[in-house]
C-alpha cells in the first residue's frame, strides 16, 4: 500500500566504497525526485526526472548519479562515497506541477528516507 | 533569487497558543506555496498550499497568510496540540515547473 517506498531505510558503509539506494512509487505520477536532508533538516532537491528524462539536475556532484529505468522507479547510485553524504535521502514524487490547491495529482508526495551514514 | 528565507528555526508553544511561521521569498516567477509537515523518522507530508492570487486558506486550525506585495507568507496553527509537534517547511515553486525549493524548517515543539 505504500505509495512511495525506498530501501533501504538505513546503509552504514566505509568512506570510498559505492552504494546504491532504490525508489519506487505506486501513484502513476510521471515525475520523482531525489532530495538530501542534512542533519539540520535542510531540504535540497538533487535531481527530478519526468517520465524517464531528467528535468532538474542540481549542483551535485558527479559521483552522484541517478537512474530511471521506468517512470515508477527512481534510484541513486553514489561513487567514492565522503563523510559529507552522511545525511537522509528523500525520494518523491508528483504527476503535476504545483497548482495551489491540492489533489492527488499535484501533491509532491515523499517517501520515508533512506538514511546513510558514511564512517 | 531561488531561496526561500524561514524563520523561526524553532518554537515553543503552549498546548492551546497560537503557532506562527514565517517564510520570504524573492522570486516572482514563484507562484506555489505549500506546506509540509514532518515527524521524526518520516518523510514530509503536504499540509495546506496556496496560489498568491488569494490572500488566505484556511483549512481546519492551519491558515496560510500571503502577502504578495512583501513577498512574505506565513503559517498559522490555532489551539496547538502536542501532536502538532513536528518541523514545518515552506517551500514554493515557480510557474509551471515541477521544481519545489524548501525552506530551512522550523522545529515546533508544543508544551501539553
Amino acid at each position: 500500500d505504500t505509495a512511495v517506498s525506498q530501501t533501504p531505510k538505513y546503509l552504514v558503509t566505509q568512506m570510498g566504497n559505492d552504494k546504491s539506494i532504490k525508489c519506487e512509487q505506486n501513484l502513476g505520477h510521471d515525475t520523482m525526485y531525489w532530495y538530501k536532508q542534512d542533519s539540520k533538516k535542510f531540504l535540497k532537491i538533487m535531481f527530478s526526472y519526468n517520465n524517464k528524462e531528467l528535468i532538474i539536475n542540481e549542483t551535485v556532484p558527479n559521483r552522484f548519479s541517478p537512474k530511471s529505468p521506468d517512470k515508477a522507479h527512481l534510484n541513486l547510485h553514489i561513487n567514492s562515497l565522503e563523510l559529507g553524504d552522511s545525511a537522509v535521502y528523500f525520494c518523491a514524487s508528483t504527476s503535476q506541477p504545483g497548482q495551489g490547491y491540492m489533489t492527488g495529482a499535484n501533491v509532491l508526495t515523499f517517501g520515508a528516507g533512506s538514511r546513510l551514514t558514511v564512517l | 533569487q531561488q531561496q526561500v528565507k524561514q524563520s523561526p528555526q524553532s518554537l515553543i508553544v503552549q498546548k492551546g497558543g497560537i503557532s506562527i511561521i514565517n517564510c520570504a521569498y524573492e522570486n516572482t516567477a514563484f507562484d506555489y506555496f505549500p506546506w509540509y509537515q514532518q515527524f521524526p523518522g518520516k518523510g514530509p507530508a503536504l499540509l495546506i498550499a496556496i496560489r498568491p492570487d488569494v490572500s488566505e486558506k484556511k483549512e481546519g486550525r492551519f491558515t496560510i497568510s500571503f502577502n504578495k506585495s512583501a513577498k512574505q507568507f506565513s503559517l498559522h496553527i490555532m489551539d496547538s496540540q502536542p501532536g502538532d509537534s513536528a518541523t514545518y517547511f515552506c517551500a514554493a515553486s515557480p510557474s509551471g515547473t515541477y521544481k519545489y525549493i524548501f525552506g530551512t524548517g522550523t522545529r515546533l515543539k508544543v508544551l501539553a
